[in-house]
């Protein structure tokens, strides 16, 4: 596929336990975003990855949320000892990196559920 | 810091009349300018941007939007709207004094009605 995909699209899980989403970007893009969006809400920038740079995490709600991803490739969230209010849709983008290309292209995010 | 304005949460119009969704921006550097839309239950697909040159941009679906630097505005337009343009719309900015972080204003509403 060309597109940004997310898995899962969907998650259920009970208050306290670890989750992990995954983001794989179109090949090739050299930056990548996390973005989580709560019902009805805007998107709220969690974190950022560009190349091997070190990633900008000023987003990142709190210490149980933390990403990882190696090289140009796959990135995973993990959200630990999840609480209700991560309820949300998380969406990943990517983008190409180059000065002429800086547009995002979005994953059609991972609903996450906290009961 | 940059930062994004969609002054209407809602937009409502009747189908065949022109629509105009506004978004206004605050930045420091130059900006970069962005809609996405959103349907539901589904991520956000790209619209248009503005990067430099004209400041008019046209993008898909019909849609344009106009970059106007001394209104600091970026407002999304078309002539004719349809009822399948009803759907969640997001201005973004990136400014390009810092580097590659967007800001997303926090979506408006439209619905077009039959």
């Amino acid at each position: 596929g060309a597109g940004v995909s997310q898995s899962p699209s969907n998650k259920v899980t009970e208050k306290g336990k670890d989750v992990e989403l995954r983001c794989d970007p179109i090949s090739g893009h050299t930056a990548l975003y996390w973005y989580r969006q709560r019902l009805g809400q805007g998107l709220e920038f969690l974190i950022y990855f560009q190349g091997n740079s070190a990633p900008d995490k000023s987003g990142l709600p709190s210490d149980r949320f933390s990403a990882e991803r190696t090289g140009e490739s796959v990135s995973t969230l993990t959200i630990q000892r999840t609480q209700q209010e991560d309820s949300a849709v998380y969406l990943c983008a990517s983008i190409l990196g180059t000065v002429l290309d800086t547009t995002q292209y979005f994953g059609p995010g991972t609903r996450l559920t906290v009961l | 810091a940059q930062s994004v304005a969609q002054p209407e949460d809602q937009v409502n119009v009747a189908e065949g009349n022109p629509l105009t969704v506004k978004c206004t921006y605050s930045v420091s550097g130059n900006p970069y300018l962005f809609w996405y839309v959103q349907y539901p239950n589904r991520g956000l697909q790209f619209l248009l941007k503005y990067i430099t040159g004209d400041n008019l941009v046209k993008g898909s679906y019909g849609f344009e939007a106009e970059f106007n630097k001394s209104q600091t505005s970026f407002h999304l337009k078309k002539p004719s709207a349809l009822v399948s343009d009803s759907a969640l719309y997001f201005c973004a900015v990136r400014d390009d004094n810092y580097g590659q972080n967007f800001v997303f204003g926090p979506g408006t509403r439209l619905s077009v009605l039959p």
